[in-house]
């Protein structure tokens, strides 16, 4: 049973470019959460997607989108990216009822911004 | 005011000792709560889980809640140099937020042989 599988794994980019990062579920989960994880930092909730709709934003800025897709796959895009977007992101996902509090993270894309 | 806290460390502790973190947390509305670990580079493991007042034991660990105090706490006993690492706790609030989880800024623990 695979895991929440993410990719890349590493990413560089400069400022002004834009990322796309991937992310796929744990079989059976439909639910799927972005984080954010700066250096020395606990991980900031991004949005959710569940029935390819975002379902709940955090604190960031519009430049951060994404989508799901009927598979339940997710994508994070971020818009030019600045120098302070570098960071861990970190997909997980859940099923949204039942034990959908339980949350099963990714390995992370590790995104540089130079 | 943050809505997890967490104490940056780092936390030393002798191999065989038992190593004690604590969490507290700012929304009364909260009623899950979680102990993950992240080795460095990695992603963060769950390991903990409790959602009732009280203590609830997994192996070497032991989480404690209470509400009431608005905190919850991890224990480690038989610390190993394997659980070196930073202890992140998370909570969440399903009423209000789904299962949003809200991080606290984690604690790092070294297990010095």
């Amino acid at each position: 049973d695979a895991g929440v599988t993410q990719s890349p794994t590493h990413l560089i980019k400069t400022r002004g470019q834009q990322v796309t990062l991937r992310c796929s579920p744990k079989s059976g989960h439909d639910t799927v959460s972005w984080y954010q994880q700066a250096l020395g930092q606990g991980p900031q909730f991004i949005f959710q997607y569940y029935e390819e709709e975002e379902r709940q934003r955090g604190n960031f800025p519009d430049r951060f989108s994404g989508h799901q897709f009927p598979n339940y796959s997710s994508e994070l895009n971020v818009n030019a990216l600045l120098l302070g977007d570098s960071a861990l992101y970190l997909c997980a996902s859940s099923r949204i009822q039942g034990s959908g509090e339980k949350l099963f993270f990714g390995s992370g894309t590790q995104l540089s911004v130079l | 005011q943050k809505e997890v806290e967490q104490n940056s460390g780092p936390l030393s502790v002798p191999e065989g000792a038992i190593a004690s973190l604590n969490c507290t947390y700012s929304d009364r509305g909260s009623q899950s709560f979680f102990w993950y670990r992240q080795y460095s580079g990695k992603s963060p493991e769950l390991i903990m889980s409790i959602y009732s007042n009280g203590d609830k034991e997994d192996g070497r660990f032991t989480a404690q809640l209470n509400k009431a105090s608005q905190y919850v706490s991890l224990l480690i006993r038989d610390s190993q140099p394997s659980d070196s690492a930073t202890y992140l706790c998370a909570v969440t609030n399903l009423k209000a937020a789904g299962n949003k989880l809200t991080f606290g800024g984690g604690t790092r623990v070294l297990v010095k042989p």
